[in-house]
């Protein structure tokens, strides 16, 4: 059984490019979450995507921004990067029912540099 | 002041030690606890989860939560060196908000 896969794993852009991020979730969940985590510091809520729909967001700016699948899996798009998106940006997926709750299952992360 | 609060560490210990993590917290609101593992250059691994307070046990890991205090722990028994990874404790509240609200993880050295 496949846990959630993130690809790529590892990139590099420069300020003002664009960015593009891919998440397929764990098999039979339905729900994607996105977080950004700084060096160093705990993830930060991102947004998270429900019958391909945005259901909540946090605190970032519309330079984020996202797409869920009808297969469930999503992306993450960043334009105009800055500096300060350089962070480990983690996918976790999770049941629409439970996805509340804290059962999230994450994935290896997709690690941007912004140069 | 952040809403979530943990010690950075980081945090060594002997191999067979007991290890306590604790978090603070203020917002009266949240009603689920977890503590996620997260090694080096991974993602997060959920460890323990808790609803509303009281204690949890599975293996060698014990979860409590405080709700009168805002205060939640995880403790380790009989540590190892594989134990060795940075602990994030993590929150969410029964109200329609979805995100986690994590802190910012204690880093944890188990040397052999």
């Amino acid at each position: 059984d496949a846990g959630v896969t993130q690809s790529p794993t590892h990139l590099i852009k420069t300020r003002g490019q664009q960015v593009t991020l891919r998440c397929s979730p764990k098999s039979g969940h339905d729900t994607v979450s996105w977080y950004q985590q700084a060096l160093g510091q705990g993830p930060q809520f991102i947004f998270q995507y429900y019958e391909e729909e945005e259901r909540q967001r946090g605190n970032f700016p519309d330079r984020f921004s996202g797409h869920q699948f009808p297969n469930y899996s999503s992306e993450l798009n960043v334009n105009a990067l800055l500096l300060g998106d350089s962070a480990l940006y983690l996918c976790a997926s999770s049941l629409g029912t439970s996805a509340n709750t804290g059962e999230l299952f994450f994935g290896e992360g997709s690690r941007l540099t912004v140069l | 002041q952040k809403e979530v609060e943990q010690d950075p560490g980081p945090l060594s210990v002997p191999e067979g030690a007991i290890v306590s993590l604790n978090c603070t917290y203020s917002n009266s609101a949240f009603q689920y606890f977890m503590w996620y593992r997260q090694y080096s250059r991974k993602g997060p691994e959920l460890l323990m989860y808790t609803y509303s307070s009281g204690n949890k046990e599975d293996g060698r890991f014990t979860a409590q939560v405080d709700k009168s205090s805002k205060y939640i722990s995880l403790f380790i028994r009989d540590s190892q060196p594989s134990d060795s990874a940075t602990y994030l404790c993590a929150m969410s509240g029964r109200d329609s908000s979805y995100k986690l609200i994590f802190g910012s993880g204690t880093r944890l050295l188990v040397r052999p």
